[in-house]
């Protein structure tokens, strides 16, 4: 089946680095991406979306890429503080029929 | 101010005696999901209402059951709640089939003894 995962289960950081945290998707018909924080004992939290017919999407702080070719996404958090600690899932879609798959999520710490 | 509502946060069953969990949008979206989510794991979709249909996941086993009486509401159903399924149930909601991004809950963290 199709499957989305990622590279590093666990990414450790310094307050006020930068954080990139990685995906691989494997179904090349997904349109849609999306990247939640979950934090402990909480629900997903949305945090950007992507379509595929973008390669970069920018929030605060957050940044979104899309490499298409090589079936990766990838979230850039600036300057990541305490508050950033938590899980992050990446998760695929088809804007048509409303089902996102998620990938296995990796979990930010960040020391002060 | 809460959009996706679940009630209760925490529940704590015994073996085989159902239970009943809830989910309330004030959202107006269409669509409504119940996940499982277990520790440490990405959350799992058992199944999705698209307006009043129903659609299962087919590994979803038959101890989960949903309702949705009206677009605000849907509950989760376990018939016959096993030590396996304790875990968080989140619930998700998004507008239409054409809009993507599904807004979740904060959960139910159910407890079986």
């Amino acid at each position: 089946g199709e499957s989305v995962g990622l590279h590093l289960p666990t990414l450790s950081v310094q307050e006020g680095d930068n954080s990139i945290i990685n995906c691989a998707y494997s179904n090349s018909a997904s349109d849609y991406f999306i990247w939640y924080k979950q934090e402990s004992g909480k629900g997903p939290q949305f945090i950007i979306d992507i379509r595929s017919n973008m390669d970069k999407r920018q929030g605060q702080r957050v940044t979104v890429l899309l490499n298409k070719t090589v079936k990766h996404l990838s979230l850039q958090i600036a300057a990541t503080q305490p508050g950033d600690s938590a899980v992050y899932f990446c998760a695929e879609g088809d804007t048509g029929f409303q089902k996102l798959v998620f990938g296995t999520g990796t979990r930010l710490l960040v020391s002060p | 101010d809460a959009m996706v509502i679940q009630n209760p946060r925490y529940q704590v069953t015994q073996f085989g005696k159902p239970v009943t969990l809830s989910c309330s949008q004030t959202l107006n979206h269409n669509v409504m999901y119940w996940y499982q989510q277990k520790s440490s794991q990405a959350p799992k979709l058992l199944f999705h209402y698209y307006d009043k249909d129903f659609n299962n996941e087919a590994d979803t086993p038959d101890n989960f059951q949903s309702r949705r009486p009206n677009t605000s509401f849907c509950f989760l159903d376990i018939r016959s709640p096993g030590l396996g399924d304790a875990a968080m149930y989140l619930c998700a909601t998004t507008p239409t089939a054409s809009t993507d991004t599904q807004y979740f809950g904060p959960g139910t963290r159910l407890t079986v003894l």
